[in-house]
């Protein structure tokens, strides 16, 4: 496989599940993201790791959890999450953090909370 | 405050004309802009990029024009082809937050044959 793998494509969970959103890239980066996409709002950033450390937390809710075991690898774990999370979450991939890195992005999960 | 606008939702546009995306910022401070499409069911996709520093860049049938004085950006497509319907986001960055991309909210062209 290339590029940016997200896991699940789709997941529906009640507001008292726990679940996991799953990356991977193949490119060999060295910085990790996840993103969010509500409908009709630009992206928000929410995480971003480079060479496994976490270097930005968003003022994201702690019912999102990010780890990152190595630079391949990145999880969003999810818990008592709530209706307005409801959203497209995309994970990305750059070779360094930088500011004029391209973002190679993975296809998203779309996430949807009852 | 949203600093990085793309005002039209939509955009329709004959098969071989020109397409012109729109961005306005109010930030002057930007360093870099870029351009991403997006597909449904895909993640956004790299398309072109602009130093501040620049007025232009080209890369084949797309070019980034950008106009510090009117702080506007315009994303050019000659000739436009069906394959180019998709969402385009514009983002914009600084030198100094090496990860921070601040977004416009994407306009959706589509292309007639």
């Amino acid at each position: 496989e290339t590029g940016v793998t997200q896991t699940p494509r789709h997941l529906v969970m009640g507001m008292t599940n726990k679940k996991s959103l799953k990356c991977e890239q193949h490119l060999g980066h060295n910085a990790m993201y996840w993103y969010k996409q509500s409908a009709k709002k630009p992206l928000e950033l929410m995480f971003v790791y480079s060479l496994e450390e976490r270097v930005e937390n968003n003022s994201v809710p702690s019912r999102f959890s990010p780890e990152c075991p190595n630079s391949s690898h990145l999880f969003l774990h999810l818990h008592t999450l709530q209706p307005e999370d409801s959203a497209l979450y995309l994970c990305a991939s750059s070779p360094h953090v930088n500011y004029n890195s391209p973002l190679h992005f993975g296809n998203g999960t779309r996430l949807t909370v009852t | 405050d949203q600093q990085v606008k793309q005002n039209s939702p939509s955009l329709s546009v004959q098969e071989g004309r020109i397409s012109i995306l729109n961005c306005d910022y109010t930030n002057s401070m930007f360093d870099y802009f870029l351009w991403y499409k997006k597909y449904p069911a895909e993640g956004p996709t790299f398309l072109i990029s602009i130093s501040s520093i620049k007025d232009k860049n080209e890369d084949g049938r797309f070019t980034v024009f950008l106009n510090k004085s009117a702080k506007h950006l315009s994303l050019h497509i000659v000739p436009s082809q069906p394959g180019d319907s998709a969402v385009y986001f514009c983002a914009a960055s600084f030198k100094d937050s090496n990860y921070q991309l601040i977004w416009g909210a994407g306009t959706k062209l589509i292309i007639k044959p």
